[in-house]
């Protein structure tokens, strides 16, 4: 069975641009979960969805927007970057709606540079 | 927001001796997970516990979750290179919440 994949997997932008990153999640898996991972922060929740509403968000300003497809793929939006920006976002998948089940399967990530 | 601490938060060791990292908050979780992340990739889980008190082993690995459920410990025995990499533990509070990260232990293991 394929894991979860998302491109691209490096992207450079520059301040006051805007970037759509990419996550495709293993197969079946109906939730797709973001996060960002900073050395400073750690691995923060952005987002996550479930066929295609969002389930649960975390605390990031509006410019971190995302949606998920009726494949399941989910896209993550984020406008007007920031220096602060630059991080690893990765993108989990799940079965999530079955009891006891929420092991999250992590795909490699989209490594964010803002210059 | 309740926050996981880890520590140590850096771990130098020399190939085959043992380690203990730990996992502590104030908070109870129902679920707790941790994983192993190396560079360039993505976490991978290692393992969920659920019970206060559980003991689970992955060959050389091996975790507990507190009797409260606040805390857990990861031991390694005889750790190898291959061990090394960023350890993540998260926690849920309840079913169906997103898990919260803790700031991992970078583990080295020298040859």
């Amino acid at each position: 069975k394929a894991g979860v994949t998302q491109t691209p997997r490096y992207l450079i932008k520059t301040r006051g641009q805007q970037v759509t990153l990419s996550c495709s999640p293993i197969s079946g898996h109906r939730s797709v979960s973001w996060y960002q991972q900073t050395p400073g922060q750690g691995l923060q929740f952005l987002f996550e969805y479930f066929s295609e509403t969002q389930r649960n968000k975390g605390n990031f300003p509006g410019r971190f927007s995302g949606r998920q497809f009726s494949n399941s793929r989910s896209e993550m939006n984020v406008s007007t970057l920031e220096l602060g920006d630059s991080a690893l976002y990765l993108c989990a998948s799940s079965y999530r709606d079955r009891v006891g089940s929420a092991e999250q399967f992590f795909g490699p990530g989209t490594r964010l540079t803002v210059l | 927001t309740q926050l996981l601490e880890q520590s140590p938060q850096f771990l130098s060791i020399q190939e085959g001796e043992n380690l203990t990292v730990y996992c502590n908050s104030s908070s109870v979780f129902s679920s707790l997970q941790w994983y192993r992340q190396e560079p360039g990739e993505g976490p991978v889980l290692l393992v969920t516990v659920v019970t206060g008190g559980e003991v689970k082993k992955l060959k050389r690995l091996t975790f507990q979750f507190g009797d409260a459920r606040k805390d857990s410990s990861l031991h390694i025995t005889a750790a190898q290179p291959g061990d090394t990499g960023l350890y993540l533990c998260a926690g849920a509070h309840n079913y169906g919440q997103n898990f919260v990260f803790g700031p991992g232990t970078r583990l080295s293991v020298l040859p």
